[in-house]
């Protein structure tokens, strides 16, 4: 079976904090993504990467960055976290037209 | 540009009568189109996709949708719900056919199941 592992099922940071979200996958996928989960807002691409250093900006990118130095391994960063990235994090992983979803990191920001 | 709007963001029924999540999408491209479920507290699991094949596809747990191209409609259907069934389902579309390259979600549709 495929498994995406995201490393916290839940983190509670402080605003102004630098929050480092990683995800591992074990298939072999070319393609990561980072998403957000918001209640009525379903889930929003933050960034995605189809090769080891390569990334795109999705949809909601403003204060995040990624970085994938290898490619199991997919890290999501708030530079200088704030409360309205408080939400659920769920990192996936793809090859053909099917992605892969990790359990989730809730992040609270206080 | 691609979309997705879930038409109902609650659906409410009981147990034994048939469910109806319905499901719009956008697409420059031929799609592909996906039914994610969320149960709580889990990740998302797959129901089902289509990916220009069958316009009928089956999927787990008795869940089944129908592709319409000229409704731009692939509303997901059950004959009879199951208490399990309780979860928050995600139609989902992807603007290529043989790879996934930027999921779009809608904002989901929250199905409760009573006895």
């Amino acid at each position: 079976d495929v498994k995406v592992t995201q490393s916290s099922r839940y983190l509670v940071k402080r605003t102004g904090e630098k929050v480092f979200l990683e995800c591992v996958q074990d298939m072999d996928h070319e393609n990561m993504f980072w998403y957000r989960q918001d209640p009525g807002l379903g889930l929003r691409l933050i960034y995605f990467s189809y090769d080891v250093k390569m990334k795109e900006k999705g949809d909601i990118p403003e204060g995040y960055s990624v970085s994938r130095e290898k490619k199991e391994r997919f890290s999501l960063i708030l530079e200088s976290a704030s409360t309205n990235q408080t939400s659920m994090y769920l990192c996936a992983s793809s090859r053909g037209p099917e992605a892969f979803f990790g359990q989730g990191t809730r992040l609270t920001v206080v | 540009a691609q979309s997705v709007t879930q038409l109902d963001s609650h659906v409410s029924v009981s147990e034994g009568t048939p469910v109806l999540l319905r499901c719009n999408y956008s697409s420059s491209y031929s799609p592909s189109l996906f039914w994610y479920v969320q149960h709580p507290n889990k990740g998302l699991q797959l129901l089902l996709k289509y990916t220009s094949a069958a316009t009928l596809v089956k999927g787990i747990n008795g869940f089944e949708a129908e592709f319409k191209k000229s409704e731009t409609s692939f509303h997901l259907t059950k004959p009879s719900a199951h208490m399990s069934d309780a979860a928050e389902y995600f139609c989902v579309v992807s603007p290529r056919a043989y790879n996934t390259d930027k999921l779009i979600f809608g904002t989901g549709t929250r199905l409760q199941v009573f006895p």
